[in-house]
């Protein structure tokens, strides 16, 4: 069983639109949660981190938090054709100092 | 900070011979990670070192792997022999427990093994 889990998609949003990327946890144990956003032929780049259950706001981006559901989710607010690209869940339990990768989303915003 | 500096960005060899991939992680961070990625099996970690020590080798795919660190500044992860099924790009990312663990990572190196 996977530890961290995405839908690989492509989701597809309208540009303007709200997209929402979800990521499901197996380990109720897991402490921090982070959003990295992957352009095609480019590394991994940090967009946020939540701790705390509830949401964080940075910009155009909201990360949610769920511990209960061990859920934590991405909103994008006015997507634009710049945020296409593939977007990866990490999670970090507290028995080590890795980071749990899900598989991504492939998120494409169609002008 | 110039951020995690990887060479080479593209490396072409042969079957059999050696790979020698070079990071340079922030400065400041204890942690390095080496990360290899492709498209079926996603970012798969290899090895992370803490304050220069391996902590866990137990991604590397199998002895003709190996990685080290001598310094905080400098690891190199090493191929001998190389085979086809190791082209991938591989990452290196660093982290401190000072900046909450979030791992910056290097642009990569593009191995393609013929």
């Amino acid at each position: 069983q996977k530890e961290v889990e995405q839908n690989s998609g492509p989701l597809s949003v309208p540009e303007g639109a709200i997209a929402s990327l979800n990521c499901t946890y197996s380990d109720r144990g897991s402490q921090s949660f982070f959003w990295y956003r992957q352009y095609s032929g480019k590394s991994p780049e940090l967009i946020m981190f939540i701790y705390s259950n509830g949401d964080k706001e940075d910009g155009r981006f909201t990360a949610q938090l769920n511990k209960a559901s061990q859920y934590v989710s991405l909103l994008i607010r006015d997507s634009q054709p710049s945020d296409s690209a593939t977007y990866l869940c990490a999670v970090r339990t507290p028995s080590n100092y890795q980071l749990i990768w899900g598989a991504g989303t492939k998120l494409i915003i169609k002008p | 900070d110039a951020g995690v500096i990887q060479s080479p960005r593209h490396e072409v060899t042969e079957m059999g011979q050696e790979v020698t991939l070079r990071c340079k992680p922030i400065s400041g961070h204890d942690y390095l990670f080496w990360y290899r990625q492709t498209m079926m099996r996603g970012l798969e970690l290899l090895i992370y070192f803490n304050n220069n020590v391996p902590i866990d080798d137990s991604g590397m795919p199998e002895d003709r792997f190996s990685a080290k660190m001598p310094n905080a500044s400098f690891s190199t992860l090493k191929i001998q022999p190389s085979e086809p099924r190791d082209s991938a790009v591989y990452f290196c990312a660093s982290s401190s427990k000072a900046f909450s663990y979030e791992q910056y990572f290097g642009p990569g190196t593009r191995l393609t093994v013929t």
